[in-house]
């Protein structure tokens, strides 16, 4: 059982275009984490959300946890070559000291951005 | 401050051997997460260690394990390597709320 559905899993589109990238479960999150991919390297962490309905914003980047803390969207404006890669979103389920370390990976968006 | 290291980069073992993994976190972190990453199954979670102790545990069968120094460095080690055990070792330290990851260990079983 898939916790955290992303979608899409792949998306191809031109330099200049906007996108969303959703991370949806039926569960409800403590926080959840947004980390960028390169072939062969760790993930990269981006932003961690905390309280429902918070929109964070990096540069092009903006960020939003759902009110029910259960969904979460990353959007990008004007996307540039240099953001090609695999985008994840991670949920921590509890802030209990028994479950601070695990996190829960959505399957991943493969982002191609062509110039 | 420096960031997540794990050695070594990559690796190729043949079936039936046993490997073993090393990460050491960001300095003050004490929290240490291993994780498999593999183009079907993705990212997923094997164990935690916090002060030496191991605090959460994936599903993956014993042969999996690791531990934890008292200097917060980890070892993972799969004994009785499989075909299905070729993948990305990740390991992430964490000071609470975030995780970040080292670059991994790429582990090829022939």
């Amino acid at each position: 059982t898939q916790l955290l559905e992303q979608s899409p899993q792949f998306l191809s589109i031109q330099e200049g275009e906007n996108l969303t990238v959703y991370c949806n479960s039926s569960s409800v999150f403590s926080s959840l984490q947004w980390y960028r991919q390169e072939p062969g390297e760790g993930p990269v962490l981006l932003v961690t959300v905390v309280t429902g309905g918070e929109v964070k914003k990096l540069k092009r980047l903006t960020f939003q946890f759902g009110d029910a803390r259960k969904d979460s969207s990353l959007h990008i404006t004007a996307a540039q070559t240099g953001d090609t890669g695999l985008y994840l979103c991670a949920g921590r389920r509890g802030v209990s000291s028994g479950n601070t370390g695990k996190l829960i990976f959505g399957q991943g968006t493969t982002l191609q951005v062509k110039p | 401050k420096a960031g997540v290291t794990q050695t070594p980069r990559y690796l190729i073992k043949t079936r039936g051997q046993q490997v073993t993994l090393s990460c050491s976190p960001i300095s003050g972190h004490r929290s240490v997460s291993w994780y498999q990453q593999t183009p079907g199954q993705g990212l997923q979670f094997l164990f935690e260690y916090f002060s030496e102790t191991q605090r959460n545990k994936g599903n993956f069968p014993g042969r999996f394990s690791g531990r934890q120094f008292s200097n917060s460095r980890s070892e993972m080690n799969v004994s009785t390597l499989e075909l299905g055990d070729s993948a990305l070792y990740l390991c992430a330290s964490s000071d609470f709320y975030e995780q970040y990851f080292g670059p991994g260990t790429r582990l090829t079983v022939t």
